[in-house]
């Protein structure tokens, strides 16, 4: 079983719609990232949350912190067709890299 | 700013024969990890490096696996005798701190 779930697997929206993407686990973590994959390259850092609650804003993308710190979600307004990737969480049970692992992630596909 | 290279881009091999694959990270970082991504399984953890030093190597799959830290600018990972199931594209990453924040491009690996 994963430690951390993601959902949907597969997302294909038209450019100018709104999506949300879910990471989800039954473990508590201690900061939580988000990455975005695209072919042929390796996982580009968005953004890391910490603090239970937490808001973050990178321009159209929006990530929450669940309360509990086991959950996240990352909102996309007026999708573009350059967010077309692989959404990847990962989350830290602790701060010295141990347990640190990766969700499955979410293809995103964004038709113009 | 040169990022995380990784060497060879492509390695196609046949089965039993060695393969080493190569990583330069960020200067200055304290921190390197080497991951798997395959689609079945996403990306794994393999082993990862704090100053030089291995950390945790409890992601090697086997035997077989085997990485190396001689400096601050330089790793290997050597897979000796390869398999067909080793397939995968393999990735390094560095960091300032316990989690991984900048990845390589990747080695795209092929045992036939």
């Amino acid at each position: 079983t994963q430690l951390l779930e993601q959902s949907p697997q597969f997302l294909s929206i038209q450019e100018g719609e709104n999506l949300t993407v879910y990471c989800n686990s039954s473990s508590v973590f201690s900061s939580l990232q988000w990455y975005r994959q695209e072919p042929g390259e390796g996982p580009v850092l968005l953004v890391t949350v910490v603090t239970g609650g937490e808001v973050k804003k990178l321009k159209r993308l929006t990530f929450q912190f669940g309360d509990a710190r086991k959950d996240s979600s990352l909102h996309i307004t007026a999708a573009q067709p350059g967010d077309t990737g692989l959404y990847l969480c990962a989350g830290a049970r602790d701060n010295y890299g141990q347990n640190f692992v990766f969700g499955p992630g979410t293809r995103l596909s964004v038709l113009p | 700013d040169a990022g995380v290279i990784q060497s060879p881009r492509h390695e196609v091999t046949e089965m039993g024969q060695e393969v080493t694959l190569r990583c330069k990270p960020i200067s200055g970082h304290d921190y390197l990890f080497w991951y798997r991504q395959t689609m079945m399984r996403g990306l794994e953890l393999l082993i990862y490096f704090n100053n030089n030093v291995p950390i945790d190597d409890s992601g090697m799959p086997e035997d077989r696996f085997s990485a190396k830290m001689p400096n601050a600018s330089f790793s290997t990972l050597k897979i000796q005798p390869s398999e067909p199931r080793d397939s995968a594209v393999y990735f390094c990453a560095s960091s300032l701190g316990a989690q991984p924040q900048h990845f390589g491009d990747g080695t795209r690996l092929s045992i036939l």
